[in-house]
């Protein structure tokens, strides 16, 4: 398997645009998950799916942010409007189990608002 | 919620020396215990977790401590490479992971 698959890699935007950013998870894992990465606030789970249903959104930052998984192999993270402070890596990652297994992370899509 | 306060924040050490990383944890439920790699521009990678049945375990030049009654748990590095340099996560689970601050792990040649 090809791992957690992210794209883009790499998003500037200015503040106001929308921006969308996509997940492939590995074939077979339950679980999905979307990790937000700044210096100051470490790594936070903002969202989870089970079985392409979300179950905790309480990490979501407010309204402008949604996430989406229509299918197994497929999720978005969408931010709109964008602004300068949601510049920061957003990790996907996926598991088998919730809590006691290995999560496996993508590359993250490293986002700059400008 | 859970919280988990992860000490240092940095730590440099000699090729060869042995490196320590220290997390506490305050919900009594969590039962799973992950420690994550970061190296630069990639995601964070899973390289030793212990369950709260379990006190120790090691792989390798790698072992992990828990002690359930503190609640703190430690990372423990021995014979230390350039290459591990990188940043250290640890994370507490009883349902969702949450990490530690993370360590900035340097080895110097």
């Amino acid at each position: 398997d090809a791992g957690v698959i992210q794209s883009p890699r790499h998003e500037v935007t200015e503040m106001g645009q929308e921006v969308t950013l996509r997940c492939k998870p590995i074939s077979g894992h339950d679980y999905l998950f979307w990790y937000r990465q700044t210096m100051m606030r470490g790594l936070e789970l903002l969202i989870y799916f089970n079985n392409n249903v979300p179950i905790d959104d309480s990490g979501m930052p407010e309204d402008r942010f949604s996430a989406k998984m229509p299918n197994a192999s497929f999720s978005t993270l969408k931010i709109q409007p964008s602004e300068p402070r949601d510049s920061a890596v957003y990790f996907c990652a996926s598991s088998f189990t919730l809590g006691r297994g290995e999560q496996y992370f993508g590359p993250g899509t490293r986002l700059t608002v400008t | 919620g859970e919280n988990v306060e992860q000490h240092p924040s940095t730590l440099s050490v000699q090729e060869g020396d042995s490196a320590v990383i220290k997390c506490t944890y305050s919900d009594s439920a969590s039962n799973y215990f992950p420690w994550y790699k970061q190296e630069l521009g990639k995601g964070p990678q899973l390289i030793i977790d212990i369950r709260s049945n379990v006190g120790e375990k090691k792989d390798q030049r790698i072992a992990v401590t828990l002690n359930k009654t503190a609640k703190h748990f430690s990372l423990h590095i021995t014979e230390t490479q350039p290459e591990d340099s990188a940043v250290y996560f640890c994370a507490a689970s009883s349902m969702k992971l949450t990490f530690g601050q993370g360590t900035i792990l340097t080895v110097h040649p």
